[in-house]
């Protein structure tokens, strides 16, 4: 059974660095893209970025440059960092793939951790 | 990056009732060398992931039920769901993936009357 679970301190400070870590249970890091999406309260989910196993990133422009995302095979593991942090990044944070592309960065997700909620307040 | 707009915003019509929802894009999701449309739509129930309903526009995620439908191609999709039943109050958002930077649109909240 494929599973993915976020996992990170659930209250920052502002300024302060965000971390998350997703754990894949049931799958190997493998030649797969491995996403963080996030959703502000009330809002649509808006895509953060994306590693793959050989450590290749891409990341949503308007980051601008605050996120690192990074892949522990060792581990089966992949992991963001947010600098900085303002209200504005207190968002459900989501990891989330898909299996049935392997080595294609453009493709809808159908699989989604049960995201973990990352409040960023004093 | 490519914009989505969703219409309307929320609705809420009666059991048995149908359903349309409206995405339109910024930009042609239509990949011309393979002629497919990189749009998915997505269900989310309160305190869930977002759920894969249909990619393509228009090809049904497994498990998904009859009643639920996609189409649309270039800028222009809708979502219909032919008999609403209490199990599809949720929230609705179109994605494309037609560029790496994917975006979802902004949802539609569709509740019972």
């Amino acid at each position: 059974q494929f599973h993915l679970q976020e996992s990170g301190p659930g209250l920052v400070k502002p300024s302060e660095t965000l971390s998350l870590t997703c754990t894949l249970s049931g799958v190997s890091i493998g030649p797969y893209y491995w996403n963080w999406v996030r959703q502000a309260p009330g809002k649509g989910p808006e895509w953060v970025g994306h590693v793959t196993y050989s450590g290749s990133t891409n990341y949503n422009p308007s980051l601008k440059s605050r996120a690192t995302i990074s892949v522990d095979t060792s581990k089966n593991q992949f992991s963001l960092t947010l600098t900085s942090v303002t209200a504005a990044d207190t968002a459900v944070y989501y990891c989330a793939t898909y299996l049935a592309a392997p080595r294609e960065s453009r493709w809808y997700f159908d699989f989604w951790g049960r995201g973990t909620l990352v409040t960023v307040s004093p | 990056d490519i914009v989505l707009t969703q219409s309307p915003d929320s609705l809420a019509v009666s059991l048995g009732e149908r359903v349309t929802i409206n995405c339109k894009s910024s930009q042609s999701v239509l990949f011309t060398s393979n002629n497919k449309n990189y749009l998915a739509w997505y269900q989310q129930k309160p305190r869930q992931p977002p759920k894969l309903l249909f990619y393509w526009a228009s090809a049904r995620n497994p498990g998904v039920p009859a009643r639920f439908s996609g189409s649309g191609s270039g800028t222009d999709f809708t979502l219909t769901i032919s008999s609403l039943q209490a199990e599809d109050v949720a929230v609705y958002y179109c994605q494309q993936y037609y560029t790496d930077s994917r975006t979802f649109g902004p949802g539609t909240r569709v509740d019972i009357k």
